[in-house]
């Protein structure tokens, strides 16, 4: 079965550098998710979208920002990275949200951002 | 607001043996969805078994089953028959029904020993 694929897997950036972080939902699959796993932390919410739209909004640093193309991967934009931005990035997706209903989101593999 | 407590930041199982991974939440929230996911040392995170808040029936996923008590807001993780590959990092997880934001547990540690 398709899974959620993340691009790239490994990134190593310069602080205040920039970096893009890609996500390909599973087919069919319409809500996308961001997560940040810090070193020995449990996954914070970042962003989501559902049907290209921002859906919700977790703690997203203002120097990070997301959108949902109409293909439905999405890209997370991050600029003047700091040491503190590394982590392990998860992209999720999901079919919709709907009220009555909770899907099961499914992770990619992650992409593992250093900052040095 | 939500939380997920997760008291046991690491536990020790004998292989072929059941252990009960423990779990508690709080929300104000009339309806939402329970999960749980498995983080092995090679960092994916591994959906395994989601209780809707509405559910009547504890959900069972293979060796894997949920010790949904509702009044008392816990979620227990119940693995039977404990094998090596077992061992990894639990996450509980809750999401409002009809919301996007999930939130996390900080996770236990599980050990399979041969």
């Amino acid at each position: 079965a398709a899974g959620v694929i993340q691009s790239p897997r490994h990134l190593i950036k310069e602080k205040r550098e920039t970096a893009t972080l890609k996500c390909y939902p599973i087919p069919r699959h319409d809500t996308v998710y961001w997560y940040q796993q810090g070193p020995g932390q449990d996954p914070q919410f970042l962003i989501s979208f559902y049907e290209k739209m921002q859906s919700d909004k977790g703690s997203i640093p203002d120097r990070f920002s997301a959108q949902q193309f109409s293909d439905y991967h999405s890209e997370l934009n991050m600029s003047s990275l700091e040491l503190g931005d590394s982590a392990l990035y998860f992209c999720a997706s999901s079919q919709g949200a709907i009220e009555g209903d909770t899907y099961e989101q499914y992770f990619g593999p992650g992409t593992r951002l250093t900052v040095t | 607001a939500q939380k997920i407590t997760q008291t046991q930041p690491g536990m020790f199982v004998q292989e072929k043996e059941a252990v009960t991974l423990d779990c508690t939440y709080d929300t104000s929230d009339q309806s939402y969805g329970l999960f749980w996911y498995k983080q092995p040392s090679s960092g994916e995170m591994i959906f395994l078994i989601y209780q809707g808040s509405y559910d009547e029936q504890n959900a069972t996923e293979g060796r894997y089953s949920l010790n949904f008590q509702k009044a008392r807001k816990s979620a227990n993780l119940v693995i039977s028959a404990s094998q090596l590959g077992d061992s990894a990092m639990y996450f509980c997880a809750m999401r409002d029904t009809g919301g996007f934001k999930t939130i996390f547990g900080a996770g236990t540690r599980l050990f399979v020993k041969a």
